[in-house]
């Protein structure tokens, strides 16, 4: 069984850092592109950042390009998301998701986590 | 960006009824390799993570009942509910995965009439 499993969340004054986890298990990590994705409680949804499967191709939402860092171990099946910078507008619960891959990946998302909550606020 | 617009932002049907939710996107999300749509629907209940139900945009993910359906091409999309069970209260996103930044419509709360 496919899961994920967010932590690192928490309350952070604005300006502040935080790093996400998601420990992965029940699937081969090494061969799935993986992303994150956040939510504003009672609102919509927002892809925030993918990463392939080697971590060598990284791609991020403009809102945090430059402030938010993906990254992963593929020894210990976990993904990252180093946030830096952070804004009251970043406060979401973060999500992360595991897309398909087969022949070739897709980037629609079969698997998520729980969500981890991000709380920036002095 | 793409932009995804979805209507109506709420609907409230009947039980057994039919549910009808669309979703348009501001530019084609038609891949033309396999010649189908790169559009996704999610089903999101209270304090839950979003749940895979459409992908390719009317291909049905394992174990999502066949009373949900997909279809549309280029930028119009639908999503159907053939007869509405209680279960199915839920808000639900369309999601292209067309290109980067991928994007969600804003969601359809789905509610019993």
């Amino acid at each position: 069984e496919v899961q994920l499993v967010e932590s690192g969340g928490g309350l952070v004054q604005p300006g502040g850092s935080l790093r996400l986890s998601c420990a992965a298990s029940g699937f081969t990590f090494t061969r799935f592109w993986m992303h994150w994705v956040r939510q504003v409680p009672g609102k919509g949804l927002m892809w925030v950042s993918r990463i392939n499967a080697d971590g060598s191709t990284t791609t991020y939402a403009d809102s945090v390009k430059g402030r938010f860092t993906i990254s992963r171990d593929n020894a210990n099946n976990t993904l990252y998301l180093q946030m830096n910078s952070l804004r009251a507008e970043d406060t979401a619960l973060y999500y992360c998701a595991r897309t398909y891959c087969g022949d070739n990946c897709f980037a629609y998302f079969q698997h998520w986590g729980q969500g981890t909550l991000v709380t920036v606020s002095s | 960006d793409i932009v995804m617009t979805q209507s109506p932002d709420s609907l409230a049907v009947s039980l057994g009824e039919r549910a009808t939710i669309n979703c348009k996107s501001s530019q084609s999300v038609l891949y033309s390799s396999n010649n189908n749509n790169k559009l996704a629907w999610y089903q999101q209940k209270r304090g839950q993570p979003p749940r895979l139900l459409i992908y390719w945009a009317s291909t049905r993910e394992s174990g999502v009942p066949d009373r949900f359906s997909g279809s549309g091409s280029g930028t119009d999309f639908t999503l159907t509910i053939s007869s509405l069970q209680a279960e199915d209260v839920a808000v639900y996103y369309c999601h292209q995965y067309y290109s980067t930044p991928f994007t969600f419509g804003q969601g359809t709360k789905l509610e019993i009439k």
